[in-house]
């Protein structure tokens, strides 16, 4: 069955940066573009970019530009996102999701805690 | 930025009774090409990851019990729950997905009368 795994739960201190990863299985990667979603603790979801695994074209929230990467490595179908500089605002659950026309398939999520 | 606006925040419904969520996209969403409009709608139960319940505003996921259901188009959207069960508890999103920044509804939370 479909499936993306998550890497597990970080701590990291102002400034910092995460990688969170996003392992996939059940499917063909090219195929499906992935999306990565934040919620901060008690809050809405908030769409943070999205990237072809396809082509490997990336389109960024605007207020995340300049801070998050997002790559993928199609040799083991894993999808990576990157967020630089933390602050204590980042501190949120991280969640990727296959694209199929909405967001078909979730991870399980990825808690990021920033704090001195 | 299309703003995705839901109504009403919270709502409480007996078992067995309908629950009805409105979503309001400050612009069009339907790809007149394609005749797709491109709005989901999801259910977050608490320490869960959001779960779609259905596509292309009326389209429902695999496995997604039938008193599901989602209508509209355009910049109007409902998404319906005909029989409400106690596992339907839980807070919904509208998502559209037209164009960047793809953006959210701020969440309808379903409880129990």
């Amino acid at each position: 069955q479909v499936q993306l795994v998550q890497s597990g739960a970080e701590v990291k201190k102002p400034g910092a940066s995460v990688t969170v990863s996003c392992k996939t299985s059940g499917y063909n990667f090219a195929n499906y573009g992935i999306s990565w979603v934040r919620q901060a603790p008690g809050q809405g979801l908030e769409w943070m970019g999205w990237i072809s695994t396809y082509n490997g074209n990336t389109n960024y929230a605007q207020r995340l530009r300049g801070r998050v990467t997002m790559t993928t490595d199609t040799s083991t179908s894993t999808a990576y996102m990157d967020l630089r500089n933390l602050r204590s605002d980042d501190t949120a659950v991280y969640y990727c999701a296959r694209v199929g026309g909405a967001m078909d398939v979730w991870g399980q999520g990825t808690t990021v805690t920033v704090s001195s | 930025d299309i703003v995705m606006t839901q109504s009403p925040d919270s709502l409480a419904v007996s078992l067995g009774e309908r629950a009805t969520i409105n979503c309001k996209s400050s612009q069009n969403v339907l790809d007149s090409s394609s005749n797709k409009n491109f709005l989901g709608w999801y259910q977050q139960k608490p320490g869960q990851p959001p779960k779609l319940l259905i596509n292309w505003s009326s389209t429902r996921e695999s496995g997604v019990p039938d008193r599901f259901s989602g209508s509209g188009s355009g910049t109007d959207f409902t998404l319906t729950i005909s029989s409400l069960q106690a596992e339907d508890v839980a807070v919904y999103y509208c998502q559209q997905y037209y164009s960047t920044p793809w953006t959210f509804g701020q969440g309808t939370k379903v409880e129990i009368k």
